[in-house]
């Protein structure tokens, strides 16, 4: 059972947009502005697409936008592209205690 | 640009080691501005962060509080790589194994550059 609450799918239509939720508590997301989102495709690696909830590394879309609201964040992707077509992962900063936890990720369907 | 690549056995027997590399090229393992994790990935766990190492004047460990009695990272400067040892494995630590930099300081959860991951399963 995973420390961060995604739900496990989400879909939409390309062009459409889409919003993927990550709740925790006030230990971590709630707590600190490390809220990190995370795209993989079948058989890679992880790639960063948000840090510090709404920040984007160089070469992400601005299409991927994140945002926080107390205990819960937010990743949207909207003008839905194919290659979106992904699992999503969140994650949080969580302290000297438990330091790093994650979502148990939401699969992105293109419909 | 950052690249970090795994080696190491896709096979462990129950109640042996786990040993895994990460060689880094594009950043040192002293950078005193990163931190350098291993995460696994399992369908049972999802991803489950392990733990860290990193350079800040000394050298520091963070490991997670469900491996932490079996938990060793270790740096090495001379290769600039850095690696995992997992002991007394059970069929539950089965997954794929990532290495992966943490940006921005030891404290941000940030993992912007990832290894290519590496299966490995425990069986007999």
């Amino acid at each position: 059972q995973s420390a961060l609450t995604q739900p496990p799918s989400a879909s939409g239509s390309p062009g459409q947009s889409v919003t993927i939720s990550c709740t925790g508590t006030s230990s971590d997301v709630g707590d600190y502005n490390y809220v990190s989102w995370y795209q993989q495709h079948p058989g890679k690696a992880p790639k960063l697409m948000i840090y510090e909830v709404s920040k984007r590394p160089s070469g992400v879309p601005d299409r991927f936008s994140g945002s926080k609201s107390g205990n819960t964040a937010s990743l949207t992707v909207s003008g839905l592209q194919a290659e979106d077509e992904a699992d999503y992962y969140c994650s949080s900063y969580a302290g000297s205690n438990n330091y790093v936890v994650f979502g148990g990720g939401t699969k992105l369907t293109v419909l | 640009q950052v690249q970090l690549q795994q080696s190491g056995p896709g096979l462990v027997k129950p109640s042996q080691t786990l040993s895994l590399t990460c060689a880094i090229s594009g950043d040192s393992v002293s950078s005193n501005s990163a931190a350098w994790n291993w995460i696994r990935q399992s369908p049972s766990r999802g991803l489950e962060w392990l733990g860290r190492t990193y350079y800040r004047s000394k050298w520091y460990y963070d490991y997670a509080v469900s491996v932490k009695s079996r938990i060793t990272i270790n740096p090495d400067t001379s290769k600039n790589q850095f690696s995992l040892q997992l002991n007394s494995v059970t069929p539950e630590d089965t997954a794929v194994y990532y290495c992966a930099r943490e940006t921005g300081g030891a404290a941000t959860a940030i993992f912007d550059y990832w290894g290519q991951g590496t299966l490995v399963t425990v069986s007999s």
